[in-house]
């Protein structure tokens, strides 16, 4: 699985939108982008993931440039509940290769009132 | 249950001791996957199934770790001879059978906090 390049942390005001970058300048053709979140003293949550379109959900959009180096999470009005720290992963395609993700160490966002 | 199921929730043993820790992953789901967390960092991967094989046991850290999944649902990951350095919270998570509209996405459970005095 290609190599992700988080910042460490971020903050952002509450009601803003949070804006999450990743970088992943080896990523393969097949290779998917997904995000993930982990609320402290719980288990990583699912968020979105995109190969090479914007995609949307209740939760969250996701961003992936045209060359599919990098990618931004977007949540559009962030609350204090969003507090927490954000994962990106590429992987294969998840019905050919349902194997391993690898998670680096994540950007923890802190929301601030 | 809803989710994937960890027990014990939080376990405590002294070193040189051997350790279970039980997973019990969503109905219905064929592929379950261990990590290891320590503090301060993301999940570590630990080794994966689809069914009843391990299908990528290349995260385990060496031979005092070993996972089985007899009946291809609930797995046991078991520490043999416990290290100080073995003190992490230990994840598992679930997906769905590949197919058509699968997202891929993993369901973890809470964890089970491994402490190695």
């Amino acid at each position: 699985d290609a190599k992700t390049t988080q910042p460490t942390s971020m903050d952002c005001a509450e009601g803003r939108a949070a804006n999450l970058p990743c970088n992943h300048s080896t990523i393969s053709g097949n290779e998917y982008v997904y995000w993930y979140r982990q609320i402290h003293s719980q288990g990583p949550q699912y968020i979105i993931h995109g190969l090479k379109n914007n995609e949307t959900n209740e939760m969250a959009s996701l961003i992936i440039t045209e060359d599919r180096k990098s990618s931004t999470l977007i949540l559009p009005h962030a609350t204090l509940r969003d507090t927490a720290v954000y994962y990106c992963i590429v992987r294969g395609d998840y019905n050919t290769n349902a194997g391993k993700s690898t998670f680096g160490d994540g950007t923890t966002l802190t929301v601030k009132p | 249950g809803a989710g994937v199921s960890q027990t014990p929730s939080n376990k405590v043993t002294e070193k040189g001791k051997y350790v279970e820790l039980r997973c019990d992953p969503i109905s219905g789901h064929t592929a379950l996957y261990w990590y290891r967390q320590s503090l301060g960092q993301g999940p570590e991967f630990l080794i994966y199934f689809q069914g009843t094989g391990a299908a990528d046991d290349s995260g385990l850290p060496n031979d005092r770790f070993f996972a089985v999944r007899p009946e291809g649902s609930v797995s046991t990951l078991k520490i043999q001879r416990t290290e100080r350095g073995d003190s992490a919270v230990y994840l598992c998570a679930s997906s769905r059978p590949t197919g058509v509209g699968n997202t891929g996405e993993l369901f973890f459970g809470e964890g089970s906090r491994l402490t190695v005095l």
